[in-house]
């Protein structure tokens, strides 16, 4: 099992640019979210997802979409890229919302 | 909203001491509690997690306590080890927008000085 995969690793953006973070997971869990993780600033979620085709609002979504259209994949959309969205964003699953989370590797976002 | 807080930011303790780490939390109904430790770098990785029927729990040299009437619970480190420098997160399921997700603490970064 490859668990939670997250492309890509790095990324570089110019402000105004659009791009997808995708997110992929092969152990059949319902619950899927995003979290951004800033110096000093903990996890915050983004998006969530308790299962396919229902997505919700997290701590922060404001400049970014979600879609579930199946179980495995939950891709995160920056519609334009601001300087403020650089951070490390993380993907995790799980089989429930009050299940172990399991993390992506992350990738790294810098826009300038 | 719903939130969960982290005490301390930074811990720094001797190797072979205790460390104690602690949060809160708001939502009476969350029913699940995770601990990750996140080294540089790297992914956060679940070390520990309790649920709110049961007081403590406890594996090797963690432990976690939780307090449901005063809504907190503890990360327990005995013996620190150099290997157990990292950053910790306690999490909490609280309702977010309608639906209960896992949100997070802001962090300590625990130094364990050989």
């Amino acid at each position: 099992n490859a668990g939670v995969t997250q492309t890509p690793k790095f990324q570089v953006l110019k402000t105004g640019q659009s791009m997808t973070l995708q997110c992929a997971q092969d152990m059949n869990h319902e619950y899927m979210s995003w979290y951004r993780q800033d110096p000093g600033m903990g996890l915050r979620l983004i998006h969530y997802s308790v299962g396919a085709g229902i997505t919700d609002q997290g701590e922060v979504p404001n400049g970014y979409n979600v879609s579930r259209s199946t179980t495995e994949d939950f891709p995160l959309r920056l519609l334009s890229a601001a300087p403020s969205q650089t951070s490390v964003y993380f993907c995790a699953s799980s089989a429930q919302q009050n299940q172990p989370q399991h993390f992506g590797d992350g990738t790294r976002l810098s826009i300038l | 909203g719903e939130n969960v807080e982290q005490h301390p930011s930074t811990l720094s303790v001797q190797e072979g001491d205790s460390a104690v780490i602690k949060c809160t939390y708001s939502d009476s109904a969350s029913n699940y509690f995770p601990w990750y430790k996140q080294e540089l770098g790297k992914r956060p990785q679940l070390i520990i997690d309790i649920r709110s029927n049961v007081g403590e729990k406890k594996d090797q040299r963690i432990a976690v306590t939780l307090n449901k009437t005063a809504k907190h619970f503890s990360l327990h480190i005995t013996e620190t080890q150099p290997e157990d420098s990292a950053v910790y997160f306690c999490a909490a399921s609280i309702r977010v927008t309608g639906r209960r997700a896992l949100t997070f603490g802001s962090g300590t970064r625990l130094q364990v000085q050989p």
